[in-house]
């Protein structure tokens, strides 16, 4: 019944480095894909977002890789930072969202 | 704008007792939804409102949930009776534009159930 799958679970990256987490979703219907970054004790907050007409989108250092046929996207986090350290979650739906597992992503100094 | 203003933050209880978790869209938001995160089922989705109408709950895992939107304003989660088994960390989220859109969380409330 999981409708997105997310991986991996967790994710260690030297400062400087390239995080990738991917995603898969089922439901060809879904036209939202946004990815949300959590801190420890705080709820999640959007980090960026794609909607199935592009194949990329960037913001700073992070961008979203989206492939349609494959139903399959991630997030590419450029020159990782420490501070990126957090859980990351990639999400699909249409009014609703069906969120994946979550990554967590340790980035050392 | 506040964000979304979810209350308690904290609650602690003994199974078999009643919870209510209240939450506070943010202001012109129309849509409303409930989450539950665990560390074994991660972000689950119980229930979302649109318009202040219950849209889908088929996430409410059983008839000891429901939740309530009596204005634009408020919703309220209810556990009745409570079990160890809910313990988790329940968050509320409002969007504002119709159709998939960016979803604002609110700070989550972290119920134990005893």
């Amino acid at each position: 019944q999981q409708q997105v799958k997310q991986s991996p679970q967790s994710l260690i990256v030297q400062k400087g480095g390239i995080s990738i987490i991917n995603c898969a979703y089922e439901n060809t219907a879904f036209d939202y894909f946004p990815w949300y970054q959590q801190f420890p004790g705080k709820g999640p907050a959007l980090l960026i977002a794609i909607r199935p007409d592009v194949s990329e989108k960037k913001e700073g250092r992070f961008t979203i890789s989206f492939n349609k046929s494959a139903k399959q996207f991630s997030l590419h986090i450029m020159d990782s930072q420490p501070g990126d350290s957090a859980t990351y979650f990639c999400a699909a739906g249409n009014n609703d969202m069906r969120f994946g597992a979550g990554t967590r992503l340790t980035v050392k100094p | 704008d506040a964000g979304v203003i979810q209350s308690p933050r904290h609650e602690v209880t003994e199974m078999g007792q009643e919870v209510t978790l209240r939450c506070k869209p943010i202001s012109g938001h129309n849509s409303l939804f409930w989450y539950r995160q665990t560390m074994m089922r991660g972000l689950e989705l119980l229930i979302y409102f649109n318009n202040n109408v219950p849209i889908d709950d088929s996430g409410m895992p059983e008839d000891r949930f429901s939740a309530k939107m009596p204005n634009a304003s408020f919703s309220t989660l209810k556990i009745q009776p409570s079990e160890p088994r809910d313990s988790a960390v329940y968050f509320c989220a409002s969007s504002g534009l119709a159709g998939a859109s960016e979803q604002f969380f609110g700070p989550g409330t972290r119920l134990t159930v005893l």
